[in-house]
């Protein structure tokens, strides 16, 4: 069953703009995980947010949650060719012991 | 630098073999996960272990099975291999509670023909 839903699933910026990648989810969470996966290989844990945290920076990552709408945002600010990816948002459902992923958004950083 | 590590990269097996993939961290964590990744699909969870020899199914365990005989390694077995079962498969780990990031492997892509 997925949780996560993300919002667009393709996204197309040229370097140096700004890429916002949104979530929505069903049910309530302990906390919502945003991946990164370079094409064919494994993913990379970019940040976590608690169910009762609002906002949280990682260098040019910022991700907000907004529980009463279910819904979370990732943004990179300043984008680099580098981060050219698939990033999925992944929610621990209260009461489970799982992360449950999303089907992710496809970013592209045109140079 | 702390790693997950799986066996195979790509992985080809004819329909009806047994096929073992196999994953090791070495980052003491306690619990350990198995994933598919099918486009369109998503990450679909097969298996995870909190403690070693124990196991839980996840959302689609049929036609797989695990082991973990010692913390650090998680088994993933595919009893007869299907052509359905041709796929992504990523292992992760992470530490005991539910406020810790997963680390992944690289994954394997396997093709069962």
């Amino acid at each position: 069953s997925q949780q996560g839903e993300e919002d667009p699933q393709a996204l197309s910026i040229q370097e140096g703009e700004n890429a916002t990648m949104n979530c929505s989810y069903k049910t309530s969470i302990n906390n919502l995980q945003w991946y990164r996966q370079n094409s064919g290989r494994g993913l990379v844990h970019l940040i976590l947010i608690r169910s009762n945290e609002r906002e949280k920076h990682s260098g040019r990552l910022r991700v907000t949650l907004d529980t009463s709408k279910k819904s979370s945002s990732l943004l990179i600010t300043a984008s680099r060719a580098a981060d050219t990816a698939s990033y999925f948002c992944a929610t621990v459902v209260q009461g489970a012991q799982k992360l449950v992923f999303g089907q992710g958004t496809r970013l592209t950083i045109n140079p | 630098d702390v790693k997950v590590t799986q066996s195979s990269r790509y992985l080809v097996k004819r329909t009806g073999e047994k096929v073992f993939l196999e994953c090791v961290q070495d980052m003491d964590h306690e619990n350990m996960f198995w994933y598919r990744q099918d486009p369109g699909l998503g990450l679909r969870l097969i298996y995870f272990s909190y403690d070693v020899k124990m196991k839980e199914k996840g959302d689609i365990p049929e036609g797989y099975s695990v082991s973990r005989e010692k913390k650090e390694r998680f088994s993933l077995i595919l009893e007869s291999a299907s052509t359905n079962q041709t796929s992504m498969y990523l292992c992760a780990s992470s530490l005991e509670g539910l406020n810790y990031g997963y680390t992944f492997g690289s994954g394997t892509r396997l093709t069962v023909v």
